[in-house]
């Protein structure tokens, strides 16, 4: 069966650091990767994604991850982290089957906490 | 060009009870799945609706169902409601065949007393 593994529950980074949200997943097939980021009350905004091709993927907002086959890995990160980034972060997988389109199985969510 | 839109956004509701909860897609989406997220957990998968029928299914039981209607919109079901249904109900559009992702509504707060 598929899971997503999120080691880290709580994060908490200095506003301007740098910024690494990890994340493992378990798939028997080739996986469709996915970022979520979640503000509170409110639903989940794509932050990026990965299928194919170049193994670092850039996003929106300046984050960027890296799919490391080999480790099972699809790290988020942030050079430089602003206060605005303080939110919930989850990592997805689905089947990659021509489309976004079946059910994905997430992660339990890293909280990411912004010290000034 | 409108998102994904759900209502209602917040519901209250005593155990046993029924509910109806609706979604209406992105537009240009034919494809519908949703998500159950309770407190401090990720979203689970409940079901997906393409072409009117359900096409995947997660573990949830037969008391979570649903409907999609010709214009892709969807309703998601849930009787005899348990104090365990309290959740963030998400609804995701995307569309069929493309290697586009999902994308996900607000959710809608269900609460049961």
């Amino acid at each position: 069966a598929q899971s997503v593994t999120q080691p880290d529950i709580h994060i908490t980074v200095s506003e301007g650091a740098s910024l690494e949200l990890r994340c493992n997943y378990s798939y028997g097939a080739t996986p469709y990767l996915f970022w979520y980021v979640q503000s509170p009350g409110q639903g989940l905004q794509l932050l990026l994604k990965y299928f194919s091709g170049d193994t670092l993927v850039q996003g929106i907002k300046g984050f960027e991850a890296e799919f490391k086959r080999s480790q099972s890995s699809f790290n988020l990160r942030k050079p430089s982290v602003h206060w605005s980034d303080a939110a919930e972060y989850f990592c997805a997988v689905g089947p990659y089957s021509g489309g976004g389109a079946d059910g994905l199985t997430f992660g339990k969510g890293t909280h990411l906490i912004i010290q000034p | 060009d409108a998102g994904v839109t759900q209502s209602p956004t917040h519901l209250i509701k005593t155990r046993g009870q029924q509910v109806t909860l609706r979604c209406s897609p992105k537009s240009g989406h034919d494809t519908v799945s949703w998500y159950q997220q309770a407190l401090g957990q990720g979203p689970q998968f409940i079901f997906q609706y393409y072409e009117e029928e359900e096409r995947q299914r997660g573990n949830f039981p037969d008391r979570f169902s649903g409907h999609q209607f010709p214009n892709y919109s969807s309703e998601l079901n849930v009787n005899a409601l348990l104090l365990g249904d309290s959740a963030l109900y998400l609804c995701a559009s995307s569309l069929a065949g493309a290697s586009g992702p999902q994308h996900f509504g607000d959710g809608t707060r269900l609460s049961i007393l």
